[in-house]
């Protein structure tokens, strides 16, 4: 059965510092991964999709790494700003072609200004 | 190319109410997924639909939780007498045919629903 697990479960850290938020899964058979962002009472916003066969993928600040053989990935945020503010939220994608997303508990940031 | 839409965004219900909540899917997806985040907790998957059809509703609690994809209009997720514990956040997804793109979901703002 596949889990997700996202380390920190919460992170204040002050602006302008670089970070990196952690996402572990127990099954390598996945089929791509997902980094969600999430407002307080809102959506979810897609950050960055990795297919299982790419290492990582980067957008502006952000940049997301696979690591299958190891059940793992990261988010690293280049220059935090206030503004980064949320929870985010790590999905993986089981390698059988199914389309349920299998989502950790989130991380959630604090940037202090 | 309006988003996934769901409504409403807020919903209080007291115990022992229905509660439905309606989910438009992206212009052209014909797949709708529905899952649950319960507080301080991930989204847990609950129903995956497509047109009149439910594909897997391994999700869903065994009672009271029901949900369909009419030919025509949204997708509903209908939960009947509802209890405290269904106090959550309720997403819906859609995505395009699996034939095609990257299979990417993409989700709606949520609807909130409160039992008093």
């Amino acid at each position: 059965k596949q889990e997700v697990t996202q380390i920190p479960a919460a992170l204040s850290v002050p602006e302008g510092e670089n970070l990196v938020l952690n996402c572990s899964f127990t099954d390598s058979a996945i089929y791509n991964l997902q980094w969600f962002r999430q407002d307080p009472g809102k959506g979810l916003t897609s950050l960055l999709l990795i297919q299982s066969s790419q290492r990582e993928q980067t957008s502006g600040r952000l940049n997301a790494s696979l690591d299958k053989s190891s059940g793992r990935s990261t988010l690293y945020i280049a220059a935090s700003q206030p503004g980064d503010s949320a929870t985010y939220l790590c999905a993986v994608r089981r390698g059988d072609s199914s389309y349920k997303l299998i989502f950790g508990s989130g991380t959630r940031l604090l940037v202090r200004p | 190319n309006a988003g996934v839409m769901q409504n409403p965004r807020h919903l209080v219900r007291r115990r022992g109410q229905e509660a439905r909540l309606r989910c438009s899917p992206m212009k052209g997806h014909s797949h709708v997924y529905w899952y649950r985040q319960l507080p301080e907790e991930g989204l847990k998957f609950m129903v995956y639909l497509q047109k009149e059809n439910i594909i897997d509703e391994s999700g869903m609690p065994k009672e009271r939780f029901s949900a369909e994809f009419p030919k025509e209009g949204p997708s509903i997720l209908r939960i009947q007498q509802v209890v405290r514990g269904d106090s959550a956040a309720y997403f819906c997804a859609s995505s395009p045919r699996l034939a095609e793109g990257t299979y990417e979901q993409y989700f709606g703002p949520g609807t909130r629903l409160t039992v008093t």
